[in-house]
């Protein structure tokens, strides 16, 4: 199976900030990686798939890159809304990564 | 609009069985995979296995085979998942998601709790 590893676990910042989250993959997933964003008490929201294309209706300030083993997921300024718990995912053999919190410093 | 709608919590005792419904509308049921994802308390999202409703296939990961079992009936849009023999580790928040570039909808969650 493959491993996903993300990092930080954690990331305080605040807002305005620009961040960025990584995530790596035990082998390649090519470009089958999408990222999630997780409030508490409520269902994943998609984010970015096929690495680096934005869903539909989400603010452009999320950017997304990477292919092969090493993604980024970046915010460009931080907003109040974006503190949450966000989740990189391959999609080959759908594992997720094990989530990053951003909190507000 | 697309939509999935979930049943609603479950508490079971262990040994049991949980069955968790999925409701979907507002697009073509037969024309998307539906996969399942579950989130125990505190922690991170594990994928379960998916259903092609249009043939009733189902590929489950390897932990889950042998104890669950994904099913759907067509004439009402509607998944479902089964866990059986369950135990106080399976507590947790059950999601269905439609695969369509990666997981596009979610439902809102079926909490099920698991105790004596």
């Amino acid at each position: 199976d493959i491993q996903m590893t993300q990092s930080p676990s954690t990331l305080s910042a605040s807002v305005g900030d620009r961040v960025t989250i990584t995530c790596r993959a035990s082998q390649s997933t090519s470009s089958w990686l999408a990222w999630y964003q997780q409030k508490p008490g409520k269902a994943p929201k998609l984010l970015i798939y096929k690495a680096s294309s934005l869903e539909s209706g989400v603010p452009s300030r999320f950017s997304a890159s990477g292919s092969g083993t090493e993604f980024t997921l970046t915010i460009s300024s931080l907003q109040p809304a974006d503190f949450a718990t966000y989740y990189c995912q391959q999609y080959n053999s759908y594992t997720f990564g094990q989530g990053t919190k951003l909190e507000i410093k | 609009q697309v939509q999935l709608v979930q049943s609603g919590a479950e508490v079971k005792k262990p040994g049991a069985s949980v069955k968790v419904s999925c409701k979907a509308s507002g697009y073509t049921f037969t024309g998307y995979y539906l996969h399942w994802v579950r989130q125990a308390p505190g922690q991170g999202l594990e994928w379960m296995g998916w259903i092609n409703p249009n043939s009733g296939g189902t590929n489950y990961e390897q932990k889950f085979q042998g104890w669950v079992t994904m099913t759907r009936d067509t004439s009402i849009t509607t998944a479902y998942m089964e866990l059986s023999r369950l135990r106080s580790a399976d507590s947790a928040v059950y999601f269905c998601t439609r695969y369509h570039n990666s997981f596009d909808v979610w439902g809102q969650g079926t909490m099920v709790t698991v105790s004596s």
